[in-house]
């Protein structure tokens, strides 16, 4: 059974930068369907897609968000992450991490790690 | 990209159907067949219920299903049980790109 695990900081003061590591256990990251994406939901509110990745290497971010967002992959080692720049309180979100189905949906979801931002 | 629109909140009672609408536009949910739906418990991460507009994942009740027409998507849900009460999100793709909806919280009365 596939399962997603997202790890980091739970803090994060304002103008710096958010990191988070998603590690995937019991299926591989280069199945030639699957992207891996970034979801987030601040407290009481809905869900934005941030961005995905595929194996390879290329990305595909929400416009929103594009000039602050970096999306990476290591395959050797399972995982994938989140770099999100100049953070501020409107940053503050559950992050979701998930598999990315063919780029049009979201099958497998990790538990989500919460990020605050604040000083 | 704009979210999609739903409706805040929907209701029903036990045993009885019914629908949260998901309107977007011609870039996104009228562009394309790829429609996918979630639903939420308070504390839990989404779970796929639909995905391309009607299908449904190994493990979702058949009660659930979906539809298009134009620039929306429909859930029904059909025999409403208490567990089903949760906020369901519907999502589109549009141009290498994903947007979700703003929510629709199902209260079962």
């Amino acid at each position: 059974q596939l399962q997603l695990q997202e790890s980091g900081p739970g803090l994060v003061k304002p103008s710096e930068t958010l990191s988070l590591t998603c590690t995937v256990s019991g299926g591989s990251l280069s199945n030639s369907n699957y992207y891996w994406g970034w979801i987030r939901q601040p407290p009481g509110k809905g869900l934005e897609w941030i961005g995905s990745i595929y194996h390879s290497g290329s990305t595909y971010y929400n416009p929103s968000l594009k000039s602050r967002v970096t999306i990476s992959v290591d395959t050797s080692k399972k995982q994938f992450s989140l770099k999100l720049t100049s953070v501020t309180a409107a940053d503050t979100a559950l992050y979701y991490c998930a598999r990315h189905q063919l780029l049009v949906y979201f099958d497998y979801w990790g538990q989500g790690a919460l990020v605050t931002v604040s000083s | 990209q704009s979210a999609l629109t739903q409706p805040a909140s929907v209701s029903g009672s036990p045993g009885q159907s019914i629908t949260i609408s998901c309107t977007g536009t011609s870039s996104d949910v009228g562009g394309y067949n790829y429609v996918s739906w979630y639903q939420q418990h308070p504390g839990k991460a989404p779970k796929l219920m639909i995905y391309d507009v009607s299908n449904r994942p190994s493990g979702v009740s058949n009660r659930f299903s979906g539809s298009k027409s134009g620039s929306t998507a429909s859930l029904t849900i059909s025999g409403l049980q208490a567990e089903d009460e949760a906020d369901y999100y519907c999502s589109s793709y549009t141009s290498s790109s994903m947007v979700f909806g703003g929510g629709t919280k199902l209260t079962v009365l």
